[in-house]
């Protein structure tokens, strides 16, 4: 299957600084990936639809303003975190549908792991 | 997309057949059964998905039930590798939206 890479795998940030995490599609083109979230024990929350060269499509609750999101090529979206405090700590993950498979089967990167002290 | 209900937990020893069931009886004619698996402090992991019949690849088989209500996952040989949550999810195939993530099965797979 396809591979989605995520970097970096894990960060440490101090609280009020931004924190940028990258996604990447290695060997498909992908127009739409996910930014998914999870807490310790509980299930993914999506938190945000990126498209490539349109504006990100967010979840109700999630502050667009505070999770910055930039599709800016067919491989690559990014997830900036600004001013981060510790209740931003959580496992955020991506995911991106390969559009030249037959059917919709959705790839995820491991994740990155954030700790903000 | 239609809910799923499974199982919050179970066991399963090393070398036998793990069979995690999915409750989806309010699915619609166009929505696909996929399963998901997540490792520890990993990301999900695809596994398989199907429409009505019965598919099998590498990793499992699964099993639709005729009126598409319920269908299960098959791990024929589990390992302790497969110790995961194991997502069962429906959706309409080919809608280019999101997965929508319930509690999922806990399988711990036991020596």
């Amino acid at each position: 299957g396809a591979v989605v890479s995520q970097h970096p795998s894990r960060v440490i940030c101090k609280s009020g600084t931004s924190v940028k995490i990258e996604c990447r599609s290695l060997d498909f083109q992908a127009t739409t990936m996910f930014w998914y979230r999870q807490f310790p024990k509980q299930s993914l929350m999506l938190m945000a639809t990126s498209n490539e060269g349109s504006k990100a499509t967010y979840e109700q609750g999630v502050e667009k303003d505070k999770f910055l999101i930039n599709h800016a090529s067919l491989t690559l979206s990014t997830l900036t975190v600004t001013s981060a405090h510790p209740e931003d700590s959580s496992f955020y993950i991506c995911s991106a549908r390969d559009p030249s498979e037959g059917q919709e089967t959705q790839y995820f990167g491991p994740g990155t792991r954030l700790l903000v002290l | 997309d239609a809910k799923t209900t499974q199982p919050p937990s179970m066991d399963c020893a090393e070398g036998r057949a793990a069979n995690l069931l999915c409750n989806h009886s309010t699915i619609s004619g166009n929505e696909y059964v996929y399963w998901y698996r997540q490792i520890h402090s990993q990301g999900p992991q695809y596994i398989i998905h199907g429409l009505k019949n019965n598919e099998t690849n590498e990793m499992a088989s699964l099993i639709i039930t005729e009126d598409r209500k319920s269908s299960t996952l098959i791990l024929p040989h589990a390992t302790l590798r497969d110790t995961a949550v194991y997502y069962c999810i429906v959706r309409v195939g080919n809608a280019g939206n999101m997965l929508t993530f319930g509690g999922g099965t806990r399988l711990m797979v036991k020596p």
